[in-house]
């Protein structure tokens, strides 16, 4: 079992949808959870960041936790085809032997269609 | 402005070549990684390095080689016993320890010939 999951889709959605993207884990001890955005043949970028359980919102974006299910999402309000990307969850522990280490999803294709 | 610079950006090798994809960056910090990502595969860890003169393998080392000589630099080798190098490669690096995530460069896309 991979430490993180996520569907790769792709996914399809008309501007202005509210798009659901999630992940699942396995590992008890991750307690810091990352989205990064990922446009076509570019390094990916830092989005949301959150610690431990809870909801964080910036902008048309917003980030959940829910630890005791060991599952996280992003949510996007709005959508509008500059959103089209390949977002990937990532998540690390804060604590042992990996602290540091960011274990990511396999990232979810995006496109918003005008 | 910090930042990481990965170059080439794009490279061609021939079998049994060497390479060596060049990874510099100015923001200071101490722990660099290099992962390689596949379509429909995500990111996969080759290397990582936390501290200079120090290196780990990651998942996926068979076929690569790293150094860690300065602070600013983690250079990856991609050896002639790597049977499928095909990818696009990306270097990070961060703060180490209880940092908030990665700084990522733009990438390498390596395509053998």
């Amino acid at each position: 079992q991979k430490e993180v999951e996520q569907d790769p889709g792709p996914l399809s959605v008309p501007e202005g949808a509210i798009v659901s993207l999630n992940c699942t884990y396995s590992n008890s001890a991750f307690q810091y959870f990352m989205w990064y955005r990922q446009y076509s043949r570019k390094g990916p970028e830092l989005l949301m960041y959150t610690y431990s359980s809870g909801n964080k919102e910036d902008g048309r974006f917003t980030a959940q936790v829910d630890k005791s299910s060991k599952y996280i999402s992003l949510f996007i309000r709005d959508s509008q085809p500059s959103d089209s990307a390949t977002y990937l969850c990532a998540m690390r522990a804060d604590r042992g032997s990996t602290l540091g280490r960011l274990y990511f999803g396999r990232g979810t294709q995006l496109t918003v269609w005008p | 402005d910090g930042g990481i610079t990965q170059s080439p950006k794009y490279l061609f090798r021939k079998e049994g070549q060497n390479v060596t994809l060049s990874c510099e960056q100015n923001l200071n910090h101490d722990a660099m990684y290099w992962y390689r990502q596949d379509p429909g595969q995500g990111l996969r860890l080759i290397y990582y390095s936390q501290i200079v003169n120090d290196f780990q393998k990651g998942d996926i080392a068979e076929g690569y080689s790293v150094s860690r000589e300065k602070k600013e630099s983690f250079p990856l080798t991609v050896t002639s016993a790597q049977k499928n190098p095909t990818a696009f490669y990306l270097c990070a690096s961060s703060t180490g320890g209880a940092s908030y995530g990665y700084t990522f460069g733009s990438g390498t896309r390596l395509t053998v010939v």
